[in-house]
């Protein structure tokens, strides 16, 4: 069965304080690891797509890289406005195209 | 651009009455998925179509849930009868292709009494 587990479930940081954001899974053949963010009351948003051990993306003030095992989501010095829930999602190989979703990292930063 | 678009934002309705949710994908998609997130369970798969046609319904959770796609631009879930156990936030999202990035709309906050 294809598991994605997230750590921490929440993180509080003070403005400029970087952290990284992990992601562990399991999955039968990947087809694409997906990074989402959520704010409250609001559906997730796309931030990135990596499809292959190495592979690394960035935006802003974010990155996302990807091992065989997992993948971490870097956030180099933080403003308030990057709080939100980061979502990490894996769509695994064979047909089926919906995606499994982690618990995500509550993210708070403190000004 | 808009967006995928979901109604109603809420809902709330007693325990035993039909639910029907709405959802309009971005003009041009061809995949349509919808998912329920709990906090219990994060978010969870519950249908997906191609091109209009149901490909795996393997995450709705029991007959009371059912869904449709009568045409490239209108999906909808529905729960009958509804139970407080479904109580959840239901999103839609779709994509160009079954596997391309997946969009999802601002989502149906449902409680049930």
């Amino acid at each position: 069965e294809d598991q994605v587990t997230q750590s921490p479930e929440a993180l509080r940081l003070q403005e400029g304080e970087s952290s990284s954001l992990n992601c562990s899974y399991t999955v039968s053949g990947l087809r694409g690891l997906f990074w989402y963010r959520q704010d409250p009351g609001k559906g997730p948003e796309f931030l990135f797509t990596l499809y292959s051990a190495g592979e690394e993306k960035e935006k802003e003030r974010l990155k996302a890289t990807l091992t065989k095992k997992e993948s971490f989501l870097h956030i180099t010095a933080p403003k308030p406005e990057d709080s939100a829930t980061y979502l990490c999602a894996v769509r695994p190989g064979g047909g089926a195209d919906g995606l499994t979703f982690g618990k995500g990292t509550h993210l708070i930063i403190q000004p | 651009d808009a967006g995928v678009i979901q109604s109603p934002r809420h809902e709330v309705t007693e325990m035993g009455q039909e639910v029907t949710l709405r959802c309009k994908p971005i003009s041009g998609h061809n995949s349509l998925f919808w998912y329920r997130q709990t906090m219990m369970r994060g978010l969870e798969l519950l249908i997906y179509f191609n091109n209009n046609v149901p490909i795996d319904d393997s995450g709705m959770p029991e007959d009371r849930f059912s869904a449709k796609m009568p045409n490239a631009s209108f999906s909808t879930l529905k729960i009958q009868p509804s139970e407080p156990r479904d109580s959840a936030v239901y999103f839609c999202a779709s994509s160009l292709g079954s596997d391309d990035t997946q969009y999802f709309g601002p989502g149906t906050r449902l409680t049930v009494l």
